[in-house]
């Protein structure tokens, strides 16, 4: 089972941030929070991916509370090719621990 | 080249036919999966290879078989399907299965209807 709880849609305005939320409350100290996306009928796309802090990339930002309870990912300016379905996903770096996909959030960027 | 390719895009097959999907990477990735995706739901992980070893298999029916030939190849043999069976086929691939860089690549899918 998925251990992520997500909204499951959200609406954005073309030009504005888009803060998409995570809860993971069961996280264990060893298991990084990564972040995929899926456009339609696209394989899903890696965007981030963070342990405890704060990360940044070409493509968005992920904060992770201080508890590692929660995460949001933030896409700066969203456009109309960021509507998509987002993965949250908890994984240990070991060896035996898969990617378990929960249902996502469904993000609709409006002009 | 950070691609992974899948062939073939669609695939029509009776619940009689043998048929393979194929999936290509050249990122020297030494892990690669197979997922099943159903209409609206999420990927599910299917087969890990590791080294070109087969290292999980998710309980999936012997009517697929993988095969990993070489360290960039990554087959799906499926031989008497049954319509359930219909869904998007993601091939994925990372440096490596367990440890840091093992963020996956997925391919753009093959589109399975069985009838």
């Amino acid at each position: 089972d998925a251990k992520t709880t997500q909204p499951p849609s959200m609406d954005c305005a073309e030009g504005r941030a888009a803060n998409l939320p995570c809860n993971h409350s069961t996280i264990s100290g060893n298991e990084y929070v990564y972040w995929y996306r899926q456009i339609h009928s696209q394989g899903p796309q890696y965007i981030i991916h963070g342990l405890k802090n704060n990360e940044t990339n070409e493509m968005a930002s992920l904060i992770i509370t201080e508890d590692r309870k929660s995460s949001t990912l933030i896409l700066p300016h969203a456009t109309l090719r960021d509507t998509a379905v987002y993965y949250c996903i908890v994984r240990v770096e070991s060896y035996g621990q898969n990617f378990v996909f929960g249902p996502g959030t469904r993000l609709s960027v409006l002009p | 080249d950070t691609e992974v390719t899948q062939t073939p895009k669609h695939l029509v097959m009776g619940m009689t036919n043998k048929k393979s999907l194929k999936c290509e990477q050249h990122m020297g990735h030494r892990a690669m999966y197979w997922y099943k995706q159903k209409a609206k739901k999420p990927p599910e992980l299917m087969f890990v290879y590791s080294y070109e070893k087969l290292s999980i298999n998710e309980s999936v029916p012997s009517r697929f078989s993988p095969e990993c030939p070489n360290s960039s190849l990554l087959n799906l043999h499926l031989h008497a399907l049954q319509p359930e069976d219909s869904a998007l086929y993601l091939c994925a691939s990372s440096q490596r299965y367990s440890g840091a860089y093992n963020e996956q690549f997925f391919g753009p899918g093959t589109r399975l209807t069985v009838l």
